[in-house]
């Protein structure tokens, strides 16, 4: 079965700079999909950013990047420019092409920490 | 996402009484998901479906059933509830191309 390990538990980051959260994962497999969710105070999951393993380009979506390791099985997020209410908790998952129902498999999850 | 819904939001119960949460929605998606989120642990899947009357067990299945008689409806049942099940409940979507999972805005259950 696969994991998804998210080794920083809370960051903190001054506003207008940049913070790399850490994700790594384990697989057996080559071809999956990997996301970051954000958990903003309302608790609304919110789908910040996805990469498909076959792809070596890095996924980037504004100010949210991706650094993508396959042979390391990392899956680092940067967030650049950082804003007040980037201030949440940012979740890790890992969906198999394999295995059926196209399920999540999360991290346990990165509090970030927004200081003005 | 206006198109997810979760009811009820908030729910107290006591151990040992049966609970139903519901989820609802209107995009027509085949893939419904429950999970539950614990701190540490992130978010586990409980059961899931992936139509109407084909459901699967999750991770963290035990002590729940699921039933979806029609497609926009997936209801998770905690037929004796107990303490240990205290916790917030996520319900999601996918579908489309891309079959990126959508969430709800959760239900917090407290069992006392």
């Amino acid at each position: 079965a696969q994991t998804v390990t998210q080794s920083q538990p809370e960051m903190s980051v001054q506003e207008a700079e940049t913070v790399t959260l850490s994700c790594t994962y384990d697989t057996s497999e080559s071809d999956y999909y990997l996301f970051w969710y954000k958990q903003p105070p309302s608790r609304q999951m919110i789908l910040v950013i996805r990469q498909e393993a076959y792809k070596q380009q890095n996924a980037t979506e504004n100010r949210f990047s991706v650094n993508f390791q396959k042979a390391a099985k990392s899956f680092s997020l940067k967030i650049s420019d950082s804003q007040l209410g980037d201030a949440a908790m940012y979740f890790c998952a890992y969906r198999s092409t394999l295995e059926y129902g196209n399920k999540l498999v999360f991290g346990a999850g990165t509090i970030l920490r927004v200081k003005s | 996402d206006a198109g997810i819904t979760q009811s009820p939001r908030h729910k107290v119960t006591e151990t040992g009484t049966p609970v139903t949460l519901r989820c609802h929605q209107t995009e027509n998606h085949r893939y419904m998901y429950w999970y539950r989120q614990d701190p540490g642990h992130g978010l586990r899947l409980i059961h899931y479906s992936y139509g109407v009357k084909d459901t699967d067990k999750g991770e963290v299945s035990d002590g729940y059933s699921v039933s979806r008689s029609k497609t926009e409806d997936f209801l998770l049942t905690l037929e004796s509830a107990t303490s240990s099940q205290t916790s917030v409940y996520f319900c999601a979507l996918a579908g489309g191309s891309t079959y990126e999972q959508y969430f709800g805005p959760g239900t917090r259950l407290t069992v006392t």
